[in-house]
């Protein structure tokens, strides 16, 4: 069974600071992985996909890394601003698995301090 | 364009009491799904669809029903309310394939008494 890790749970930077999120899962076939940004109260907004090819995926300040033969991900945030706090996750999809099943790890919340 | 819609926002149950949690996509999206959210466990997958009349169950299916009559519309039902129930309920859909991100909703907030 897949298993998808982020550690650690919460973290609390200053503004400014390039950060990396990570994320670790445990069955390297996988279709793809995807990084959501999930603010208190509100469903998860797609931040960037990988699909299991690609070595990463880059939008605006923000950049996600692949390695699927060690079972890891980052996600990179370049200077950081107080509006990057949230909750950050990441999912993954199995090779062999139908599209909506995705599998999700419990998040990292990200405080940014002015 | 509405994205992925979800009604109610909030709802308060009784144990056994039944309900339908309502989920609409203008997309024309062809994969739908159904999430809970529970603190210290993450996203769970409930039941999925990959088209009309076409579900499956996922990660946590026991006391949801689902059916797909339309593309645009996923309800999930909850035919008596328990209080394991309490969560935050999240729709998503997306087109399918691999390439592709999934959308969702903005949840229902369920709590069971």
């Amino acid at each position: 069974k897949q298993e998808v890790t982020q550690i650690p749970a919460a973290l609390s930077v200053p503004e400014g600071e390039n950060l990396v999120l990570n994320c670790s899962f445990t069955d390297s076939a996988i279709y793809n992985l995807q990084w959501f940004r999930q603010d208190p109260g509100k469903g998860l907004t797609s931040l960037l996909l990988i699909q299991s090819s690609q070595r990463e995926q880059t939008s605006g300040r923000l950049n996600a890394s692949l390695d699927k033969s060690s079972g890891r991900s980052t996600l990179y945030i370049a200077a950081s601003q107080p509006g990057d706090s949230a909750t950050y996750l990441c999912a993954v999809i199995p090779f062999t698995g139908a599209n909506s099943k995705l599998t999700f790890g419990k998040g990292i919340t990200l405080s940014v301090r002015p | 364009n509405a994205g992925v819609t979800q009604t109610p926002k909030f709802q308060v149950l009784k144990t056994g009491q039944s309900m339908t949690l309502q989920c609409a996509q203008d997309m024309n999206h062809e994969y739908m799904s159904w999430y809970r959210q529970d603190p210290g466990m993450g996203l769970r997958l409930i039941h999925y669809s990959v088209g009309a009349g076409i579900t499956d169950q996922g990660e946590v299916p026991n006391g949801y029903n689902v059916s797909r009559s339309t593309t645009e519309d996923f309800p999930l039902r909850l035919l008596s309310a328990a209080p394991s129930q309490t969560s935050v309920y999240f729709c998503a859909s997306n087109k399918g394939l691999g390439t592709d991100t999934q959308y969702f909703g903005p949840g229902t907030r369920l709590t069971v008494l």
